[in-house]
């Protein structure tokens, strides 16, 4: 298996626009994650999945975000209007259950809001 | 509340030497413990991970520790290698169905 797949690696976008990163998990994982990761909080989770089905959502910053995952083998995380304070790097995870179990997690998506 | 925090935000070894990484946790009801590494440009990647039925587990060149007692979790690293520079994550899980928590993070900086 390929692991975790993210795209875009990186995204520079000006203030304003609408940007979405996307994920590929792990085949046979049925939970997913999104997180953000910067250098003042860290890892936090923004929202996860259960067989494609949101189940917390409330690390959500705003309602300028928003994660859909429209079957078990793609998700993605949409900010519109992006902001500066938006940049950070993302990252999706994958896995098989969430308790007692490791997580996968992608390359992440470096995003730079100008 | 609930938190994972560590001790030391950096951490700078002599390659050869054994490093230690520490981690608290401050939900005694946690009972799943990941440590992992994360390498500059990189997503973290699993390194070990204990649970609370245990003290003390090996895996290669790494050996965690977890006391329960002070709720204190430690990564400990032998012959500490150039490739051992980077960010070491310690995670909580509790409730069973909880997502990870995952705490700062130590940069650990191997010098040659």
């Amino acid at each position: 298996d390929a692991g975790v797949i993210q795209s875009p690696r990186h995204e520079v976008t000006e203030m304003g626009q609408e940007v979405t990163l996307r994920c590929k998990p792990i085949s046979g994982h049925d939970y997913l994650f999104w997180y953000r990761q910067t250098m003042m909080r860290g890892l936090e989770l923004l929202i996860y999945f259960n067989n494609n089905v949101p189940i917390d959502d409330s690390g959500m910053p705003e309602d300028r975000f928003s994660a859909k995952m429209p079957n078990a083998s793609f998700s993605t995380l949409k900010i519109q209007p992006s902001e500066p304070r938006d940049s950070a790097v993302y990252f999706c995870a994958s896995s098989r259950s969430t308790g007692g179990t490791e997580a996968f997690f992608g390359q992440g998506t470096r995003l730079t809001v100008v | 509340g609930e938190s994972v925090g560590l001790h030391l935000p950096t951490l700078s070894v002599q390659e050869g030497d054994n490093s230690i990484i520490n981690c608290a946790y401050s939900n005694s009801a946690s009972d799943y413990f990941i440590w992992y590494k994360q390498e500059s440009g990189k997503g973290p990647q699993f390194i070990i991970d204990i649970r609370s039925n245990m003290d003390k587990r090996q895996g290669q060149r790494v050996t965690v520790l977890l006391n329960k007692t002070v709720k204190h979790l430690s990564l400990q690293i032998a012959a500490t290698q150039p490739g051992d520079s980077a960010v070491y994550f310690c995670a909580e899980n509790y409730s069973g169905n909880t997502p990870l928590v995952f705490g700062k993070g130590t940069r650990l900086s191997v010098i040659a």
